[in-house]
């Protein structure tokens, strides 16, 4: 089954504590992407990859790092978490980007004390 | 910069009734790509059209359909006879060129549908 698989589901941690969100794909798609969702702010993206090795920075990068080491894993890294990265993460992969629809992992609900 | 506004930000209403979702965008592109997505209450996000800027014909899926206007830059979705099983976050993306054969997708805020029994 195609899918996009992202964990943990849910977190609760605390400040300053390193935590990483793992995420892969088994669709072979080149494009990977992780957003935020805020309530009222819609979904924001974080980081993404156009291939293996390629990355860059979304619209919301600060306090957040990925690495894309093999194609189908993408990795969302928090080296020290704070209470505003309180949100619902959602990694996406797609084939190609822009003309082609995302497929979404479940979401990850990262609650920071 | 490319901007994607849903102004409804909650929407209620009474099934079987019909409910348009509006989306207006903002893009420089002259080839984009138009995107409405959905969340229901479980949370995952579902695909649900996409649109590319030279293809204006509005489409029908079942109870679905999409209208897009380039005009008015505005790509509306409807809901006919509404079910409660509809009830969910809206979501309409653009697909925004960044570099070189590089795009991401800008999101609205999303629209809050709830389908009262």
């Amino acid at each position: 089954e195609a899918q996009v698989t992202q964990n943990p589901r849910y977190l609760i941690t605390v400040t300053g504590k390193k935590l990483t969100v793992t995420c892969s794909q088994n669709m072979n798609h080149e494009y990977m992407s992780w957003y935020r969702q805020d309530p009222g702010l819609g979904l924001r993206q974080i980081y993404y990859s156009m291939n293996v090795e390629v990355t860059d920075k979304g619209d919301v990068p600060e306090g957040y790092k990925v690495s894309r080491k093999e194609k189908r894993n993408f990795p969302l890294i928090l080296e020290s978490p704070s209470p505003n990265q309180t949100s619902l993460y959602f990694c996406a992969s797609s084939l190609r980007v822009g003309n082609q629809p995302q497929h979404f992992g479940d979401g990850t609900r990262l609650s920071i004390l | 910069a490319q901007k994607v506004t849903q102004a409804q930000t909650e929407i209620s209403v009474v099934e079987k009734e019909d409910v348009t979702l509006d989306c207006v965008y903002e893009t420089r592109d002259t080839t984009y790509y138009l995107f409405w997505y959905k969340q229901p209450p479980s949370g995952e996000l579902v695909f649900l059209i996409r649109r590319n800027s030279f293809d204006e014909q509005n489409e029908i899926s079942g109870r679905y359909s999409w209208n897009f206007q380039k005009s008015t830059s505005s790509f509306n979705f409807t809901i006919t006879a509404s079910q409660v099983v509809d009830s969910a976050v809206y979501f309409c993306a653009l697909s925004e060129y960044i570099i070189q054969g590089a795009q991401k997708l800008v999101f609205g805020q999303g629209t809050r549908l709830t389908i009262n029994p």
